[in-house]
This record gives structure tokens, C-alpha cells and sequence, in this order.
């Protein structure tokens, strides 16, 4: 089983500033992976980032990085450049590999505020 | 946006009656998962498709049931509906395999009163 923790409800950031946002989970689990999902007001889930848990470099995609502290079970996004399009709500989720895989379990959000 | 589609968008039943949620899931993905997101809460995993049988399923009572088509669309039901049931319902379709990424419907907002 797995458990996902967010305890930032809400962050805000200035346009072009970078924030980060914090994520840790725990798992008995040796596979699994670590997610950060977006949700816009229009409720679709969108997926922003992804990292294996055996992949030991940190992942990025564009503006958006992960800094993956495995013994320590953190996994915090980092937001660079923060452009408007970027405030909604930032899931973390995780899941464990084999059978288990896209069974998602997600922390409680954290509302992100953009301000120009 | 992305390939999968939920019908209705929106709806609104009474405590007790039953609901029928559709999910059409993206070209190419033979698995199909639900998941139940309170207001102002995380998404927390109802049940798993695969294949058109039941693959893993979520601290939920058996009112809520699904089911899996031959053409990998799903159904969510929940019967006898409670107060608590009210919430946005959102269906993810994925390949198999390691690696493979959910992609997300736009939900089906519930109102039960």
C-alpha cells in the first residue's frame, strides 16, 4: 500500500519566478513511480511529470523538474519560470510497477495561484 | 485534450436511486480505471478494467460495480446512492506495460440529494 502526502493547501508565485512544490510518500513497494498531475478548472487531470523509482537521475520536462530524495521518500516539483497557464490544482501520485501499474494513488493538492 | 470521453458531464439523483456513468477510453487502451474526487480532494481509486474483467479494486463498497466492454469502453455503477456519493467521477485509460501513462476524462460531476 502507499500513502502520498501534500501538506502545502495552497502556494502562490510572481510570473517568471520559480516555486516548489512538496510531495513525500511512503510505499513497501521496491518498483513504483511517482507522478505530478495538473488539474485546471476544467477537471481534466494532465499529466506534468513522471519518475521511476529505480532511475536515480532526477526527471524534467521543460520548465518543470523533480528533486527525487529516495531514502528520505520526497519527491517535490519545481516550477520554473511560472507562466499563468500554470495555476491550478498539483496532484502527486503514486503507484507500484507490475499488476499494479495505473493504480494511482494521490495526495490531497495543492492550489497553485500565478500572479502577473 | 485528450482521447477519453465521459458521458454525462454533469448530473443530478436522489438519495437511493442508482446512476450509470459511461467512459470511452482512448484509441489503444485496453485498460480503464475510476476514481472518486470529493470536493476540494485528491482523486482516491474506486476500481481497475483490464481485458473486460476486474483488476484491482479500492476501499468501496459493492454498490460500486463497473464494467468493461469488448471495445475497452467502461461503465461505472453505484447503487443506492448516499450524500457522500456526491463528487466528480473521473475515468483514466492506459496501455499495459510498465511505463505506459493514464490518460485522464474531464470527469462526471455527481450531485446526490
Amino acid at each position: 500500500a502507499q500513502t502520498v502526502t501534500q501538506s502545502q493547501p495552497e502556494m502562490s508565485v510572481q510570473e517568471a519566478e520559480t516555486v516548489t512544490l512538496s510531495c513525500t510518500y511512503d510505499t513497501s513497494e521496491s518498483d513504483y513511480y511517482l507522478f505530478w498531475y495538473k488539474q485546471p478548472p476544467s477537471r481534466q487531470m494532465i499529466l506534468v511529470i513522471r519518475q521511476e523509482a529505480y532511475k536515480q537521475q532526477n526527471a524534467t520536462e521543460n520548465r518543470f523538474s523533480v528533486n527525487f530524495q529516495k531514502a528520505a521518500k520526497s519527491f517535490s516539483l519545481k516550477i520554473s519560470d511560472s507562466q499563468l497557464g500554470d495555476a491550478a490544482m498539483y496532484f502527486c501520485a503514486g503507484n507500484a510497477g507490475g499488476t499494479s501499474y495505473g493504480k494511482l494513488t494521490f495526495g490531497q493538492g495543492t492550489i497553485l495561484t500565478v500572479h502577473p | 485534450e485528450t482521447g477519453v470521453t465521459q458521458s454525462p458531464t454533469h448530473l443530478i439523483k436522489t438519495r437511493g436511486q442508482q446512476v450509470t456513468l459511461r467512459c470511452s477510453s482512448q484509441s489503444g487502451h485496453n485498460t480503464v480505471s475510476w476514481y472518486q474526487q470529493a470536493l476540494g480532494q485528491g482523486p482516491q481509486f474506486i476500481f481497475q478494467y483490464y481485458r473486460e474483467e476486474e483488476n484491482g479494486r479500492g476501499n468501496f463498497p459493492p454498490r460500486f460495480s463497473g464494467l468493461q466492454f469488448p471495445n475497452y469502453s467502461s461503465e461505472l455503477n453505484v447503487n443506492a446512492l448516499e450524500l457522500d456519493d456526491s463528487a466528480l467521477y473521473l475515468c483514466a485509460s492506459s496501455r499495459t506495460g510498465r511505463a505506459t501513462e493514464a490518460f485522464f476524462g474531464q470527469g462526471t460531476r455527481l450531485t446526490v440529494v
